[in-house]
């Protein structure tokens, strides 16, 4: 079965400095990958994808993630943060790969706080 | 295009009672998945649906039920309540399971309070 693991509860950063979010996951066939944050009381928010080519993904508001196979690794990053990024983020790999019928499994979370 | 609306967003009950709640996933997007959100256990799958038929379900007792409708809009059902089922309630939609491109996109969730 598929898993995901956010080794990190909490990450703190200062304003302006790059920051990452950690997450690895175990697959068994080809994995995708995804990266969503969670401001609060809202829903998720999707932020980027990892199905296949280039090993570093770009996705919304600065962030991006790096996949690395070898490591089977996927960590979240951002040149330079912000306070507004605070937040809750969430790793998920999609599960039922060849069944044709999927299903996402998400990590534990880590929040994000930067700090001014 | 409109996101996914979930009704209503805050809602508090007392032990025993039902409720069920609503989800309009965007336009075109025909599967619907569900989720619980706990501080302890974190996100949880509960149940997806595709076409008006549940698709995949996970490790909820019978209390929680779902269905989806022609239009694909969805309701989820927890009978009989549990001081533990208080949680934030997410739907999410995509626009087909079987595509492997495709992003699930959620709702703002429903806040469920027993007492």
């Amino acid at each position: 079965a598929q898993s995901v693991a956010q080794p990190e509860d909490q990450v703190n950063v200062a304003e302006g400095n790059p920051l990452t979010v950690k997450c690895t996951y175990s697959v068994s066939g080809n994995p995708y990958l995804f990266w969503y944050v969670q401001y609060p009381n809202r829903g998720l928010q999707f932020l980027l994808k990892y199905i296949t080519g280039d090993n570093l993904v770009k996705g919304s508001y600065g962030f991006e993630a790096e996949f690395n196979k070898s490591q089977t690794s996927f960590h979240l990053k951002k040149p330079s943060a912000l306070v507004s990024d605070s937040a809750l983020y969430f790793c998920a790999v999609r599960d039922g790969e060849g069944s044709g019928t999927y299903k996402y499994i998400f990590g534990t979370g880590t929040r994000l706080k930067v700090l001014a | 295009k409109a996101g996914v609306t979930q009704t209503p967003r805050y809602l508090i009950k007392t032990r025993g009672q039902q409720v069920t709640l609503s989800c309009s996933p965007i336009s075109g997007h025909r599967s619907v998945s569900w989720y619980q959100q706990t501080p302890g256990q974190g996100l949880q799958f509960l149940f997806e649906y595709f076409s008006e038929t549940q698709r995949n379900k996970g490790n909820f007792p019978g209390r929680f039920s779902g269905r989806q409708f022609s239009n694909s809009r969805s309701e989820m059902n927890v009978s009989t309540l549990e001081l533990g089922d208080s949680a934030l309630y997410l739907c999410a939609s995509r626009w087909s399971g079987t595509t492997s491109t495709d992003t699930q996109y959620f709702g703002p969730g429903t806040r469920l309070t027993v007492l």
